[in-house]
């Protein structure tokens, strides 16, 4: 079952607009959000990530929004720039578990 | 950077034949993962070591067999490669404790075709 559902699976923004990437999850247990960015050809890097205990957590023009009763959490780059261009992924993991579980990942393009 | 490796980069293979894909840390991390990257699915799990010759699997792990006789070495077989399993493979560490903890970095990933 798709514990982790990621969405748009595509997302188009012009330069200097909001990119905004949302994950919803099922399971209440999860303790450890992360979001990954990835370019062409690349492995995916440790962008943000939060923990259940804060409901936002902002480094540079990347925040992450967290809503415990609603199980969802998002991805907003602000002031968005051509080089935000690659596929973003969010994920979840258990506590003491050592295994992430990912979202199926979106494309995010911004247009010059 | 995380000083992972991955070994060969880029491999066409014919199905049927064995594939071995290596993981190199120089960092001395427990945990390494094996995940296979495919369009539509995601970064989805296929085995990973909690340490020297202990392993387990993931959601995707038919087809594929995993050895770690050394820390810094973790090594993926498909043992006869199908043309489902074309895909990219990343191999990836998690730090563990202070203020890393479950953080997972990738290495840069190996694309294999299996014809």
């Amino acid at each position: 079952q798709q514990q982790v559902k990621q969405s748009p699976q595509s997302l188009i923004v012009q330069k200097g607009g909001i990119s905004i990437i949302n994950c919803a999850y099922e399971n209440t247990a999860f303790d450890y959000f992360p979001w990954y960015q990835q370019f062409p050809g690349k492995g995916p890097a440790l962008l943000i990530a939060i923990r259940p205990d804060v409901s936002e957590k902002k480094e540079g023009r990347f925040t992450i929004s967290f809503n415990k009763s609603a199980k969802q959490f998002s991805l907003h780059i602000m002031d968005s720039q051509p080089g935000d261009s690659a596929t973003y992924f969010c994920a979840v993991t258990f506590p003491g578990t050592y295994k992430y579980i990912f979202g199926t990942g979106t494309r995010l393009k911004v247009l010059a | 950077d995380a000083g992972i490796t991955q070994s060969p980069r880029h491999k066409v293979t014919e199905t049927g034949t064995p594939v071995t894909l290596r993981c190199h840390q120089t960092e001395n991390h427990r945990y390494m993962y094996w995940y296979r990257q495919d369009p539509g699915h995601g970064l989805r799990l296929i085995h990973y070591s909690y340490g020297v010759k202990d392993t387990d699997k993931g959601e995707v792990s038919d087809g594929y067999s995993v050895s770690r006789s050394k820390t810094e070495d973790f090594l993926l077989t498909l043992e006869s490669a199908t043309s489902s399993q074309t895909s990219v493979y990343f191999c990836a560490i998690q730090r563990a404790g202070g203020s890393s903890y479950n953080e997972q970095f990738f290495g840069p990933g190996t694309r294999l075709t299996v014809l």
